[in-house]
């Protein structure tokens, strides 16, 4: 089953524009993980946080984790042609080792 | 590249057949864990093997199996395929230790298809 819903389901954007992807859990974490899938083929991750930490940078990503709400966002600033991918969310729930639920993705398009 | 890799790229079989699907971690990661995704969803979690023992195993039957090799070199078996298993199968290697888990890092995956 999956545990994250990401939101929106799909979403386009003109490039130099920012994306912003939601995605909640149901169940408390170890940490939540970002990742990109471009074409049906490897998962490319893109930043963990720990369940300790609210935000996150790494170069035009951003990521906050809000655990009360259980929810994070990722934000990709001046977006461009190549970040079109699908985007999921994982989270660990650190239990029986490290294994990750995903959610189902949200599809980014980012027109040139 | 994460160093991950998995063979063969496609494979097509027909129901009730076996197949094997391999996988090559990063060298010194004594995890791996295996993901199936079907079309249009996110991947759900198969089972995980660390130090070559099995470390957790998520809804999927038992002719699901796997097998993990000192060199770091892992095995997804399926057997008594089914039209459902149809789909991405990718693996993924990462360290676990005192000091807390580590990201996984994925092969590009083997898109397995029953006919």
């Amino acid at each position: 089953s999956q545990q994250g819903e990401e939101d929106p389901q799909a979403l386009s954007i003109q490039e130099g524009e920012n994306a912003t992807m939601n995605c909640s859990y149901k169940t408390s974490i170890n940490n939540l993980q970002w990742y990109r899938q471009n074409s049906g083929r490897g998962l490319v991750h893109l930043i963990l946080i720990r369940s300790n930490e609210r935000e996150k940078h790494s170069g035009r990503l951003r990521v906050t984790l809000d655990t009360s709400k259980k929810s994070s966002s990722l934000l990709i600033t001046a977006s461009r042609a190549a970040d079109t991918a699908s985007y999921f969310c994982a989270t660990d729930a650190g239990t029986s080792g490290s294994r990750l639920t995903f959610g189902e993705g949200t599809q980014l398009t980012v027109n040139p | 590249e994460t160093g991950v890799t998995q063979s063969p790229t496609h494979l097509i079989k027909t129901r009730g057949q076996q197949v094997t699907l391999r996988c090559s971690s990063q060298s010194g990661h004594n995890t791996v864990s295996w993901y199936q995704q079907a079309l249009g969803q996110g991947p759900q979690f198969i089972f995980q093997y660390y130090r070559e023992e099995e470390n957790g195993r998520g809804n999927f039957p038992p002719r699901f199996s796997g097998l993990q090799f000192p060199n770091y070199s892992s095995e997804l078996n399926v057997n008594a395929l089914e039209l459902d298993d149809s789909a991405l199968y990718l693996c993924a290697s990462s360290w676990d230790g005192a000091g807390g888990r580590e990201t996984q890092y994925f092969g590009p995956g083997t898109r397995l298809l029953v006919l």
